[in-house]
């Protein structure tokens, strides 16, 4: 079993939609969650970082982790063609451990 | 403009040779990464480093090799290519004095080996 999972996609929504992109984790020991976002061709960058259980909120993004279920989520608002990209979820157990990263999500938001 | 900067962008390479792949960072960012990025498996780490003088393994490691003689660069050495080493190659920093909280990437070496 992979440490983390993500539904590849591609997920193709309009502009203005509501997203909801999830991701899964093996290891109860996982304390740290982030997402990062993939332009093509181009290295990930971070977008939201949180730590333990909760939300965590920023402009049109919002991240949600569950640790009883070892799900994360990020709820992307008012969409818009410039999300479109691929969403990757990443764990690490402390703040000094390795990151792990998810196979991605692919997002296209469609004018 | 401060950053990663990866070289080549691209290489096309014949099986059995040797490539080296060229990271540097001007951030002074102590902790340096490989990853490769393939379909469907996402970002594996190939190796590591947390300070210079010293490197360590991740988790696909086989068949390259690294080394961090200073802060600023971290090479990847693939001594005799194989087709299974085609992939997206991202070298990252982060500074581990803040916990390793970010990594920065650079745009990645596209690298197919026939």
């Amino acid at each position: 079993q992979k440490e983390v999972e993500q539904d590849p996609g591609p997920l193709s929504v309009p502009e203005g939609a509501i997203v909801s992109l999830n991701c899964t984790y093996s290891n109860s020991a996982f304390q740290y969650f982030m997402w990062y976002r993939q332009y093509s061709r181009k290295g990930p960058e971070l977008l939201m970082y949180t730590y333990s259980s909760g939300n965590k909120e920023d402009g049109r993004f919002t991240a949600q982790v569950d640790k009883s279920s070892k799900y994360i989520s990020l709820f992307i608002r008012d969409s818009q063609p410039s999300d479109s990209a691929t969403y990757l979820c990443a764990v690490r157990k402390t703040s000094y451990d390795k990151v792990i990263f998810g196979p991605g999500t692919s997002l296209s938001v469609i004018p | 403009i401060a950053g990663i900067t990866q070289a080549p962008t691209s290489q096309i390479l014949a099986a059995g040779r040797r490539m080296t792949l060229r990271c540097t960072q001007d951030m002074r960012h102590n902790a340096m990464y490989w990853y490769r990025q393939d379909l469907g498996l996402g970002l594996r780490l190939i190796h590591y480093s947390n300070t210079a003088g010293t490197t360590g393994k991740g988790e696909v490691p086989d068949g390259y090799s690294v080394s961090r003689a200073n802060t600023d660069d971290f090479p990847l050495t693939l001594a005799s290519a194989v087709p299974s080493q085609t992939s997206v190659y991202f070298c990252a920093s982060s500074d581990s004095r803040q916990g390793n909280e970010k990594l920065f990437f650079g745009s990645g070496t596209q690298l197919s080996v026939l």
